[in-house]
């Protein structure tokens, strides 16, 4: 499965975008971008997937550039529930995610 | 979508005991079950992939014979720690995956004294 890279930690005003990276240049043609969330103690949360096109659902947004080797989560409207660890991860879909360290997501009031 | 549940959701336990973990699909059947595990402010590591009828796949650095993993159904799989001892106090986490996505457990949190 392709490698991803994520910077460690963001901050994001409440009630604006966020706006989280995901850099995936080794991704092969067939392999998805997943991204999961992690509340503190909880299990992880699906968010989104995409393959190709951009993917919009009630939780957020997707953007994954042409060329497939970066890909941009975007929560419309941040909240302070929006907290928390962010996960990027590139895989042929199997079911098997293997985690990364991800973005530490600091939602401020 | 679909839910998995995990039980208990916290244990604590005396060194040397075993402590069974179970993991269900409620609402979907998973031939195929995984089986996570997290230290304090670390990310989630894989230990093993569970396989309904078969055994358990483990990945390089756990232990088979301490980490015993059963999928006897295709709703349920358990994670048995083997001898626990205070290094394996953690955050464990099961994943299911169905045909659209997968799907986390709320994880156990285990703490062995």
């Amino acid at each position: 499965d392709a490698k991803t890279t994520q910077p460690p930690s963001m901050d994001c005003a409440e009630g604006r975008a966020a706006n989280l990276p995901c850099n995936h240049s080794t991704i092969s043609g067939n392999e998805y971008v997943y991204w999961y969330r992690q509340i503190h103690s909880q299990g992880p949360q699906y968010i989104i997937h995409g393959l190709k096109n951009n993917e919009t659902n009630e939780m957020a947004s997707l953007i994954i550039t042409e060329d497939r080797k970066s890909s941009t989560l975007i929560l419309p409207h941040a909240t302070l529930r929006d907290t928390a660890v962010y996960y990027c991860i590139v895989l042929f879909p199997t079911g098997k995610l293997i985690f990364g360290q991800g973005t530490t997501l600091q939602v401020k009031p | 979508g679909a839910v998995v549940s995990q039980h208990p959701s916290r244990v604590i336990c005396k060194s040397g005991t075993s402590v069974k973990i179970e993991c269900r699909s409620l609402d979907f059947q998973a031939t195929t079950m995984f089986w996570y595990r997290q230290f304090p402010k670390q990310s989630l590591m894989l230990m093993a992939t569970s396989n309904e009828g078969s055994k358990a796949t483990y990945e390089q650095g756990v232990e088979k014979d301490k980490f015993l993993i059963n999928h006897a159904s295709l709703t349920l799989s358990t994670l048995t720690v083997t001898s626990a001892h205070p290094e394996d106090s953690s955050f464990y986490i099961c994943s299911a995956p169905d045909h659209l996505g997968t799907y986390f457990g709320p994880g156990t949190r285990l703490t062995v004294l």
